[in-house]
């Protein structure tokens, strides 16, 4: 089946790293999506990517889609503790209105 | 602060209780689904509804029973649980059932079955 793969599992950084989590899919995606959970909570949407090639930035945060559209990263610039969390990526499942999610990458920071 | 309300926050209940988990959203949205997240795993999806009518069913054991009463609520019914049912329940929903509209989570439901 259509899976969607997401490394790496675990970063542990100091703060003021930077940090990238990469999304690759065993097909081409229409669309991918990026989540953040933060400990004890619920996974919150961030962004859609649609276009091949497609880079969008939320202030620390640089989202890019590559452009076969198969692969996907997150980049987040000088981490600060308040970007703990798993960050999942997400994209729709070919011939089926549903989404098939990522592993997740889970992200602790040292102070 | 979350547009999806889940409640209760916190359940625990015996292998032969009933009880339903509740989720409302008043953002006109016209899918919305059931997820069940186990610890350090992402989302498993379960349910789908789209117009108030079960469009995907992940293969769930009967012990789960979704309910749409109308477009603004979702229920999911649960009896007989077994220990390993024990997971966040999260409730979702998203503007309508195409894969490209982002998803709302609510706050979710922490089971625990004894």
């Amino acid at each position: 089946g259509q899976q969607v793969m997401q490394i790496p599992q675990y970063q542990h950084v100091q703060e003021g790293e930077d940090f990238t989590t990469y999304c690759n899919s065993s097909t081409t995606l229409s669309n991918i999506q990026w989540y953040k959970q933060r400990p004890g909570g619920h996974p919150v949407f961030l962004i859609q990517l649609v276009k091949s090639g497609e880079v969008k930035k939320q202030k620390r945060l640089t989202f890019q889609f590559g452009e076969a559209k198969k692969n996907s990263s997150l980049h987040i610039t000088a981490t600060q503790t308040t970007d703990v969390g798993t960050y999942f990526c997400a994209g729709p499942v070919q011939g089926a209105q549903k989404l098939v999610f990522g592993q997740g990458t889970r992200l602790t920071i040292n102070p | 602060d979350t547009e999806v309300t889940q409640t209760p926050k916190h359940l625990v209940m015996g292998m032969t209780n009933k009880k339903s988990l509740k989720c409302e959203q008043h953002m006109g949205h016209r899918a919305m689904y059931w997820y069940k997240q186990k610890a350090k795993k992402p989302p498993e999806l379960m349910f789908v509804y789209s117009y108030e009518k079960l469009s995907i069913n992940e293969s769930v054991p009967s012990r789960f029973s979704p309910e749409c009463p109308n477009s603004s609520l979702l229920n999911l019914h649960l009896h007989a649980l077994q220990p390993e049912d024990s997971a966040l329940y999260l409730c979702a929903s998203s503007q309508d059932l195409v894969a490209g509209w982002p998803l709302h989570f609510g706050n979710g439901t922490r089971l625990t079955v004894t």
